[in-house]
């Protein structure tokens, strides 16, 4: 089955700095893909969701970027505030196994202001 | 705006009892999951429901039962909990399956003394 590996585990920046997560997953199929944040003592919200047929994906702070060739997923904060302290979440939905969703182990990001 | 709604928030229980959690969505949706999170933060899915029918049932103890009298409601049964049932529940909902945007509720935190 999917396998997501997610890194780093925690990251740490500095007010103003980029933050940059990286998710590879395993099946070539996969075709929905998703950054989810986690606040402290919250739920997860979804950031984007990205189709298969989009490599650069630009968010109001952020950029996805999808690179299927080498089955990765990256996201990157750029000019990261303390209000973007949180775990971040990449999941995976391979086309062919529709109902399944398989998540990252998550990085935990400490913006320090 | 919250449209996933779980109850309880917290629920403190000694090994051996039983508890059931309640999950309820208001978007019209299908499709629902539970997830376990740990206390790494791993998020693993553990049942899907659409349509009020069982589509996904990772390799989860016997004692957890999912639970689903409509659509919009998802519950979850631990039949005589453990210790290492100890972590949040979260339900989620989607449209359909596979491509569409889960949402999240709060979650709801177990912990077997």
């Amino acid at each position: 089955g999917e396998q997501v590996e997610q890194r780093p585990p925690h990251l740490s920046v500095r007010e103003g700095d980029s933050a940059f997560i990286t998710c590879t997953y395993t099946d070539p199929n996969s075709y929905y893909f998703f950054w989810y944040k986690q606040e402290p003592g919250a739920s997860l919200q979804l950031l984007m969701k990205v189709f298969s047929s989009t490599e650069i994906n630009e968010g109001q702070g952020f950029t996805v970027l999808l690179n299927k060739k080498d089955k990765r997923l990256s996201l990157n904060l750029t000019a990261a505030h303390p209000g973007d302290s949180a775990a971040y979440f990449c999941a995976v939905s391979a086309g062919d196994m529709g109902y399944k969703l398989t998540f990252g182990t998550g990085t935990s990001l400490l913006v320090d202001p | 705006e919250t449209a996933v709604f779980q109850t309880p928030n917290y629920h403190v229980t000694q090994v051996g009892n039983e508890v059931s959690f309640n999950c309820k969505q208001t978007l019209g949706h299908d499709t629902m999951y539970w997830y376990k999170q740990d206390s790494k933060k791993l998020l693993k899915i553990m049942f899907s429901y659409n349509n009020k029918q069982l589509i996904v049932n990772e390799t989860v103890p016997r004692r957890f039962s999912p639970q689903s009298s409509d659509k919009a409601h998802l519950n979850l049964r631990i039949k005589s909990v453990e210790p290492e049932d100890s972590a949040v529940y979260l339900c989620a909902s989607s449209l359909g399956l596979g491509q569409d945007t889960q949402y999240f509720g709060p979650g709801t935190r177990l912990l077997v003394l």
